[in-house]
């Protein structure tokens, strides 16, 4: 069964770029949609953006100037770039998969907590 | 946007209770609308998608309905394995958005 897992630095300064990688294991990355979701500390679940397997993507407007989602199909991964972090960027993130658009997150992978502290 | 508002945000339940969740949208949202259960440190689980369709896997006393604006999530029996978060989340606009979440505690 399809697996994610998310990875990257648990600790970003303020104004630098936060980065992650969700590796997908047990299928392919081609033919769904993959997104990014984030969960501040005792707050609820927050969706960033999402790409297709094609390259195309769609955001949420309040990360829009400051996220871009890539992916790369031959090492079965995309990734996340958020800009000019500040410490409301503090959350756990998550990947997950999406069949097709107006489709349930499943699976999401573990979540990887990054906090922004100088 | 459309927002998604659950109800109640939290509540106490005893083993065998059932247990209804509400959630709503500002707009019509025809039946995309998913529920999640989500435990301390864990990633959200789906538990219904389409409003009223059990992921495989879930119990059968997890049950969903509802279509357009009001949407609720029954759990017939309580069990302590189910003492958790709840949130719902809209599929329908090109804006996905989730409900604030509803917590399930042991009364």
């Amino acid at each position: 069964q399809v697996q994610l897992q998310e990875s990257g630095p648990g600790l970003v300064k303020p104004s630098e770029t936060l980065s992650l990688t969700c590796t997908v294991s047990g299928g392919s990355i081609s033919s769904y949609y993959w997104s990014w979701i984030r969960q501040p500390p005792g707050k609820g679940l927050e969706w960033i953006g999402y790409i297709y397997y094609s390259g195309s993507t769609n955001y949420n407007p309040s990360f829009e100037s400051r996220v871009t989602i890539s992916i790369d199909t031959s090492k079965n991964q995309f990734s996340l770039k958020l800009s000019s972090v500040t410490a409301t960027d503090t959350a756990v993130y998550y990947c997950a998969r999406r069949e097709m658009s107006g489709s349930p997150f499943d699976p999401w992978g573990q979540g990887i907590r990054v906090t922004v502290s100088s | 946007d459309i927002q998604m508002t659950q109800s109640p945000s939290s509540l106490s339940a005893s083993v065998g209770d059932r247990v209804t969740i509400t959630c709503r949208a500002s707009q019509s949202i025809r039946s995309y609308l998913n529920w999640y259960q989500q435990k301390p440190g864990k990633a959200p689980k789906l538990l219904m998608y389409s409003a009223s369709n059990l992921q495989s896997g879930v119990p059968s006393r997890f049950s969903g309905s509802g279509s357009g604006t009001d949407f609720t999530l029954t759990i017939s029996s309580l069990q302590p394995e189910d003492y958790a978060t709840y949130h719902c989340q809209q599929s329908y606009g090109t804006l996905i958005t989730f409900g604030q979440g509803t917590r399930l505690d042991i009364k």
